[in-house]
């Protein structure tokens, strides 16, 4: 079975430009969460999709937003970007709301 | 929402030497994990463990769920074993996991 696939895995993009990340979960898999994790604040969370429908919010802007499709497929964006969105994103999937989470390779973008 | 208190911070054993990290909440968490961090940044499952205790090889995690804990477990660490360990729960009512800062284990040989 695979795993939770994250692509791209590396990204370098410009301040103000925007990026689109995708995640697939593990098959079967429809909660899908997406982290930020970064060496001044540690990881957090962003946001949580159930259903093609967001679940929960983590206290982020609204540059940050997300969505899933029908397969379970997610891609978060952040539009604007600032150095400060530098970061591993990482992405998690789960049988349902309350199982166990699942982690993607991440995806390291660098804004310069 | 809730915090998580991981210690040590960081931890340096020598090959062969057992451990113990420590994971406090400040509330009650549901479902809590045990997470490695390889050093590609992926986060890999150790322990699903909401009460009570686990074994898988080497490792073992106990969580007391009434007092708000949980203990990870390393025996005879080799080398492989070095990197961050990070414990998370969700909120009771919430999906999200809350994570500790970490502890970064360094095993030399």
């Amino acid at each position: 079975k695979a795993g939770v696939t994250q692509t791209p895995r590396y990204l370098i993009k410009t301040r103000g430009q925007q990026v689109t990340l995708s995640c697939s979960p593990i098959s079967g898999h429809r909660s899908v969460s997406w982290y930020q994790q970064t060496p001044g604040q540690g990881l957090q969370f962003l946001f949580e999709y159930f259903s093609e429908t967001q679940r929960n919010k983590g206290n982020f802007p609204g540059r940050f937003s997300g969505r899933q499709f029908s397969n379970s497929r997610s891609e978060m964006n952040v539009s604007t970007l600032e150095l400060g969105d530098s970061a591993l994103y990482l992405c998690a999937s789960s049988a349902d709301r309350l199982a166990e989470a699942f982690f993607g390779q991440g995806t390291r973008l660098t804004v310069v | 929402g809730i915090q998580v208190e991981q210690s040590p911070p960081d931890l340096i054993l020598q090959e062969g030497a057992n451990s113990t990290l420590r994971c406090n909440f400040s509330d009650s968490v549901n479902n809590l994990q045990w997470f490695h961090q390889n050093p590609w940044g992926q986060l890999i499952n150790l322990f699903y463990i909401p009460s009570g205790t686990k074994q898988n090889g080497r490792l073992s995690a106990t969580t007391v769920a009434t007092e708000r804990y949980s203990l990870l477990y390393i025996s005879s660490s080799q080398t492989t074993d070095s990197g961050v360990y990070f414990c998370a729960g969700p909120p009771p009512g919430r999906r999200a996991l809350t994570f500790g800062s970490g502890t970064r284990l360094q095993v030399q040989p």
